[in-house]
């Protein structure tokens, strides 16, 4: 079965510095992996999303994430954050065919601090 | 682009009583849409995915009585709790895949749940 694992619930980091939000995922064959940003109260936004190719991919907001198929990770990053970034982000991984279901980890909560 | 939207978006009912929450692809059409549950400070557990014109598939532990899904047209799909009681009270959020994109999913803005 599928899983995610997002070790970190929390993490504060200080307007203007890099951010790393990670995600580790379990999965049979090859992964489709997603992060999602949900602000209070909001539904979910894609921020970005990895299928093949480039293990780099570049997102919405200036977030890009990298996919290390050894690590079985897919960590987040920002070089640089935004007081309009602290919201709640979710690692995600699917499957293109077959049950085609997402799986999501627990969550990061971002605070950032001026 | 890829909207979609719920209706409404907070409720309040009494127990007993049946709600009924809308979600809508706004500008595509969504053939499969799925519809989850989120509870406080915590991630999304997918309760069934819809399909346009053929019955929802309930995942292991979700009453399909209990929380009626139809998916009557391809921009529409419902969500009835019926004899809702406080247990119930969630945050409901549905997605929609837009194809030919079938591999992502498009969130709505989630529906809060209150039942007194």
């Amino acid at each position: 079965a599928q899983s995610v694992t997002q070790p970190d619930i929390h993490i504060t980091v200080s307007e203007g510095a890099s951010l790393e939000l990670r995600c580790n995922y379990s999965y049979g064959a090859t992964p489709y992996l997603f992060w999602y940003v949900q602000s209070p109260g909001q539904g979910l936004q894609l921020l970005l999303k990895y299928f093949s190719g480039d293990t780099l991919v570049q997102g919405i907001k200036g977030f890009e994430a990298e996919f290390k198929r050894s690590q079985s990770s897919f960590n987040l990053r920002k070089p640089s954050v935004h007081w309009s970034d602290a919201a709640e982000y979710f690692c995600a991984v699917g499957a293109l065919f077959g049950n085609e279901k997402l799986t999501f980890g627990t969550g990061t909560r971002l605070t950032i601090i001026p | 682009g890829a909207v979609v939207s719920q209706h409404p978006s907070r409720v309040i009912c009494k127990s007993g009583t049946s709600v009924k929450i809308e979600c809508r692809s706004l500008d595509f059409q969504a053939t499969t849409m799925f519809w989850y549950r989120q509870f406080p400070k915590q991630s999304l557990m997918l309760m069934a995915t819809s399909n346009e014109g053929s019955k929802a598939t309930y995942e292991q532990g979700v009453e399909k009585d209990k929380f009626l899904i139809n998916h009557a047209s391809l921009t529409l799909s419902t969500l009835t709790v019926t004899s809702a009681h406080p247990e119930d009270s969630s945050f409901y959020i549905c997605s929609a895949r837009k194809l030919p994109e079938t591999d992502t999913q498009y969130f709505g803005p989630g529906t809060r749940l209150t039942v007194l």
